[in-house]
């Protein structure tokens, strides 16, 4: 079974690049059809979603974050990667990787908490 | 930019009953359309896919019903291990972008 982990610093000051990465075991995440995409969830808040990759390197975005936003893949080491310019307190959330197949969210990682304060 | 409301915002049940969660787009999806579960500290797992097929694992007091802008998750007998917050979620096309509802709060009466 697939499982997704998400790493990297929990703490980012303001104005500066969250980067975050997900780690993909039990498969390759260059095989079959599935996307990657990043997601977000303010504490007691809902999901927004961030955006995607496919492995060819193909990437779709949010609109409302696409002037920030930078997701990459690196498929030698079954990793895809999270970078958000610019942040500020609105960007402090638990950010999810997951996969996606379809119009649906089948394996979420466990989620990485990412404050932005000075 | 399709938008998923859902009601109520809060469900107050006891375990036995029956539970009825509405997600209402404002444009058609067609049955493109998944439910989620989310507990406290978890990652959402989902549920429901194309609006009423359960996922791997998921028990049969889950289902899915609707389509095109009008659908509905039903628990038909809650159990302790049910009480959670419930997301819909749909993809549009133009332009690519998945959408989550804002929630349900499904709650012990």
């Amino acid at each position: 079974q697939v499982q997704l982990q998400e790493s990297g610093p929990g703490l980012v000051k303001p104005s500066q690049t969250l980067s975050l990465t997900c780690t993909v075991s039990g498969g390759s995440i260059s095989s079959g059809s599935y996307y990657w995409s990043w997601i977000r969830q303010p504490a007691g808040k809902g999901l927004e979603w961030i955006g995607r990759i496919y492995t060819s390197g193909s990437t779709n975005y949010n609109p409302s974050l696409k002037s920030r936003v930078t997701i990459s893949v690196d498929t030698s080491k079954n990793q895809f990667s999270l970078k958000l310019s610019s942040v500020t307190a609105a960007d402090t959330a638990v950010y999810y990787c997951a996969s996606s197949y379809g119009e649906l969210f089948g394996y979420w990682g466990q989620g990485t908490l990412v404050t932005v304060s000075s | 930019e399709i938008v998923l409301t859902q009601s109520p915002a809060t469900l107050s049940l006891s375990p036995g009953e029956r539970a009825t969660l509405s997600c209402r787009a404002s444009q058609s999806v067609s049955s493109y359309l998944a439910w989620y579960q989310q507990k406290p500290g978890q990652a959402p797992r989902l549920l429901i896919y194309d609006a009423s097929n359960r996922a791997t694992g998921i028990p049969a007091r889950f289902s899915g019903s609707g389509s095109g802008t009008d659908f509905t998750l039903t628990i038909s007998s809650l159990e302790p291990e049910d009480f959670a917050v419930y997301y819909c979620q749909q993809r549009s096309n133009w332009p690519l972008m998945y959408t989550f509802g804002q929630g349900t709060k499904l709650e012990i009466k």
